[in-house]
């Protein structure tokens, strides 16, 4: 499986601030990147996909992919106490997908 | 449609023992795929079926471990005989044909093996 490096955390944020993942890849030619949220023993769930370069956003979520630097980033605007979870990148290789070891969120109300 | 459907929801079993781990996909999705999540390995990719063939199973693990879909709507995960090592928590998941499409995961299935 491709490799899919992702910050560690645990990621602290206060309410109404920005949390801010990052996401690396060991594949220059994967072309679909996808962000799963997992709250704690409950399944992952997507959150947004890109496969294109530059932003795009979904709500209070908005996701940024760089090509060139392998470089995937979800950013959380306005954080909310339910946004307290971990999340997974995942890297598309035709039809499967290669996860991130997941970053966790919590945000302090 | 009701999502992904996996049982049990819990499996506490002994070392040695069989275990089948059981899934139905979202109906008219043409892919299944069976993952382990671990706190050291996290979330693998064991085996995927389309259109209920085999495509890759580079991730099962070892020989213990066999996967079956005989018909559309289900699948299993066999372990045998279990290891204590394979407590996991694992997760049935299905998508279109679509290579754009996502993966939809099931509840998963805790496994503790003892």
């Amino acid at each position: 499986q491709k490799e899919v490096e992702q910050n560690s955390g645990p990621l602290s944020v206060p309410e109404g601030a920005i949390a801010s993942l990052n996401c690396t890849y060991s594949d220059r030619g994967s072309q679909s990147f996808f962000w799963y949220r997992q709250y704690s023993g409950k399944s992952p769930e997507l959150i947004m996909f890109i496969y294109s370069n530059g932003d795009k956003e979904d709500g209070r979520f908005t996701a940024q992919l760089n090509k060139a630097s392998q470089y995937v980033s979800l950013l959380i605007r306005d954080s909310q106490p339910s946004d307290s979870a971990t999340y997974l990148c995942a890297v598309k290789d035709d039809y499967k997908l290669s996860f991130g070891a997941g970053t966790t969120v919590t945000v302090r109300a | 449609d009701a999502g992904v459907i996996q049982s049990p929801r819990h499996e506490v079993t002994e070392m040695g023992q069989e275990v089948t781990l059981r899934c139905k996909p979202i109906s008219g999705h043409d892919y299944l795929f069976w993952y382990r999540q671990t706190m050291m390995r996290g979330l693998e990719l064991l085996i995927y079926f389309n259109n209920n063939v085999p495509i890759d199973d580079s991730g099962m693990p070892e020989d213990r471990f066999s996967a079956k879909m005989p018909n559309a709507s289900f699948s299993t995960l066999k372990i045998q005989p279990s290891e204590p090592r394979d407590s996991a928590v694992y997760f049935c998941a299905s998508s279109l044909v679509l290579a754009e499409e996502t993966q939809y995961f099931g509840p998963g299935t805790r496994l503790l093996v003892l």
